[in-house]
């Protein structure tokens, strides 16, 4: 079946870049995600690619595809402390199912 | 525009007592779906409506847990009875269309704790 595997942490210090790596398994993914869910809150639509994109930004935020190597990268840019929580990848191949990993947490220092 | 309401936010029940989870999705959304998010994982869906209709209930263990869309608005999720292991958040979200592609909007859950 389906497989998306990421990072479980990243610590980065306020002002500096972040990137959240994610890899995949199904090749016929046709839409990849990232989530955010801050604590207590359900998960919320951050961005989204399609599968003949490689790369696609969005302010701060900028997302690289490579199919080739099924690999899905987030970058945020001027990471703020309100960026610190947990991060989701997920992929639709399925008709509206989503596949999603374990979430990569991200805290942000001052 | 309201978000998707779920309701209680926190259950905490023994095993073998049964515990059921409303959800109000977002006016006019067509689809509705309830994940189970387990500690540290990501949500994995449990059950998919389209209008009335479950479209897609192929993880939904169905000697114990019931679900039900009325009127293809509130869906309820019941578990009867709860073991140890459905501790878990329980997410509902809805999505506009059916049979299509859109963005799907998360309730905050409802955290079940099974003693």
């Amino acid at each position: 079946g389906e497989d998306v595997e990421q990072s479980l942490f990243l610590s980065v210090r306020e002002g500096d870049s972040s990137v959240i790596n994610c890899t995949y398994t199904d090749s016929s993914s046709t839409y990849l995600y990232w989530y955010k869910q801050e604590p207590g809150a359900g998960l919320q639509l951050l961005t989204y690619i399609f599968s003949n994109m490689d790369m696609k930004q969005d302010q701060r935020l900028t997302v690289l595809l490579n199919k080739k190597d099924k690999h899905l990268s987030l970058r945020i840019a001027d990471t703020q402390t309100g960026d610190s929580a947990i991060y989701f990848c997920a992929e639709r191949s399925g008709y509206s199912t989503l596949t999603f990993g374990k979430g990569t947490m991200l805290l942000v220092s001052p | 525009e309201a978000g998707v309401v779920q309701s209680p936010r926190y259950k905490i029940i023994e095993k073998k007592q049964p515990v059921a989870f409303w959800c109000n999705p977002i006016s006019g959304h067509n689809t509705l779906y309830w994940y189970r998010q387990n500690l540290g994982q990501g949500p994995e869906l449990l059950i998919r409506y389209e209008n009335e209709e479950a479209v897609d209930d192929s993880q939904l263990p169905k000697d114990r847990f019931s679900a039900e869309r009325l009127k293809g608005v509130d869906s309820t999720l019941k578990i009867q009875p709860a073991e140890l292991g459905d501790s878990a958040v329980y997410l509902c979200a809805s999505s506009r269309t059916t049979g299509g592609w859109d963005e799907q909007f998360f309730g905050p859950g409802t955290r079940l704790t099974v003693l």
